[in-house]
């Protein structure tokens, strides 16, 4: 597609309850990366894809929340149990190989609400 | 890739004028990017410079470095409403893969 796009744009969720966004990355972008932003904030590295590959997860804040590529296109984030301290926009962004490796192309992000 | 630090953290001007921001980081780079951040358009890119780079124009974007410094000016030249945003410098490149975003510059340009 024309640029990176993410569903859905905005989710209201009860706390407990489970939560999967999905990004949908630049046709042809090896790399993928999630990132969580606060309120008033800048966003934070929450994990990295090449292709299939998980290469990093470092920034994956509990073990409820979970990420997968399994075919190294679309990727679905999964917050499992949700609690307040998610509410967050969830932003992915795709690159591009080599030199163009350095710039992220960022999706519009899905507004994560939890009551 | 490791976390710029944007000065001001706000800025509001008339429409028109010129708007500078001001970044610093701790360590050495590869390259320095910036960012915008908007309702409308979302997390965008604006610009990179390498770090052999001194200055770099785009429209009207104006990015310098000053690697002995540590830093980095973003200036946007003849403003306009629609530059209202969050803006944020970004070190990257080498062999780190991920972004580090400071809390940016949030600039109002006032119609």
């Amino acid at each position: 597609g024309a640029g990176v796009s993410q569903s859905p744009r905005y989710k209201v969720a009860k706390r407990g309850q489970d939560v999967a966004l999905r990004c949908d990355p630049i046709s042809g972008h090896v790399s993928l990366f999630w990132y969580q932003q606060a309120l008033g904030q800048g966003p934070e590295f929450l994990t990295y894809f090449q292709n299939e590959a998980q290469l990093d997860k470092s920034g994956l804040p509990s073990d409820r929340f979970f990420a997968e590529r399994p075919e190294g296109s679309v990727s679905t984030l999964k917050i499992q149990r949700t609690q307040q301290e998610d509410s967050a926009v969830y932003l992915c962004a795709s690159t591009g190989q080599g030199v163009s490796a350095d710039t992220q192309y960022f999706g519009p992000g899905t507004r994560l609400t939890v009551l | 890739s490791q976390q710029g630090e944007e000065d001001p953290q706000a800025l509001s001007i008339q429409e028109g004028e010129n708007a500078t921001m001001n970044c610093s980081y701790k360590t050495s780079i590869n390259n320095l990017q910036w960012y915008r951040q908007n309702s409308g358009r979302g997390l965008v890119h604006l610009i990179l410079i390498r770090s052999n780079e001194r200055e770099k124009h785009s429209g009207r974007l104006r990015v310098t470095l000053d690697t002995s410094k540590k830093s980095s000016s973003l200036l946007i030249t003849a403003s306009r409403a629609a530059d209202t945003a969050s803006y944020f410098c970004v070190e990257s490149g080498g062999s780190n893969y991920k972004l580090t975003f400071g809390k940016g510059t949030l600039l109002t340009v006032n119609p």
